[in-house]
């Protein structure tokens, strides 16, 4: 069974600190996503990555950095956290060069910067 | 105009009814749509993807895409509480990457 977790489902921080949130997939798959999902905004993308150390910016990438050591983990760096961070933040990934490319969710980190 | 547009809803319907869930679209140029299901404190979940026009069917789900209204559908048979959830419509940009709606919160009253 495809799987995608991240490190914690609840975070709270303060204004200012570094986070860090943790994805891992076990499917081998080549992309990878993080996604930011705020009410009445919908599904954001923050960055993306086709390939290990290899990254691309999404359409919010101001305030936020990302990392890829290892094929199956993607990690999201908020290097200072503030309070307009506060959001939902989704992980997927998906198998390269496939026609409808679908990409499959963790279950989200709900992060509250204080 | 944004690439996909939903409607946020919420929207309520008694068990049993059919729901019609739709987006609009803009730019023709990739011809892969998606439905996703994402169920309260989960992710999103692909429920179906259809190619082009035309109609597909999965049990009580069928997806619809007309291009010449730019137009993308859901219907739900036989809707049931289990499928209250916020359902995303989605087009596939190429890149390997999905433009999605903000999606539409449905509830299924019992």
């Amino acid at each position: 069974d495809v799987k995608v977790t991240q490190s914690s489902r609840y975070l709270v921080k303060r204004t200012g600190e570094k986070v860090f949130l943790e994805c891992v997939q076990d499917m081998d798959h080549e992309n990878m996503f993080w996604y930011r999902q705020d009410p009445g905004l919908g599904l954001r993308l923050i960055y993306f990555s086709y390939d290990v150390k290899m990254k691309e910016k999404g359409d919010i990438p101001e305030g936020y950095s990302v990392s890829r050591e290892k094929k199956e983990r993607f990690s999201l760096i908020l290097e200072s956290a503030s309070t307009n961070q506060t959001s939902m933040y989704l992980c997927a990934s998906s198998l390269m060069g496939l026609s409808y490319n679908e990409q499959f969710f963790g279950p989200g980190t709900r992060l509250t910067v204080l | 105009q944004k690439e996909v547009e939903q409607d946020p809803g919420p929207l309520s319907v008694p068990e049993g009814a059919i729901v019609s869930l739709n987006c609009t679209y803009s730019n023709s140029a990739f011809q892969y749509f998606m439905w996703y299901r994402q169920y309260s404190r989960k992710g999103p979940e692909l429920l179906m993807y259809t190619y082009s026009s035309g109609n597909k069917e999965d049990g009580r789900f069928t997806a619809q895409v007309d291009k010449s209204s730019k137009y993308i559908s859901l219907f739900i048979r036989d809707s049931q509480p289990s499928d209250s959830a916020t359902y995303l419509c989605a087009k596939v940009k190429g890149d390997d990457k999905i433009i999605f709606g903000k999606g539409t919160r449905l509830h299924i009253l019992p």
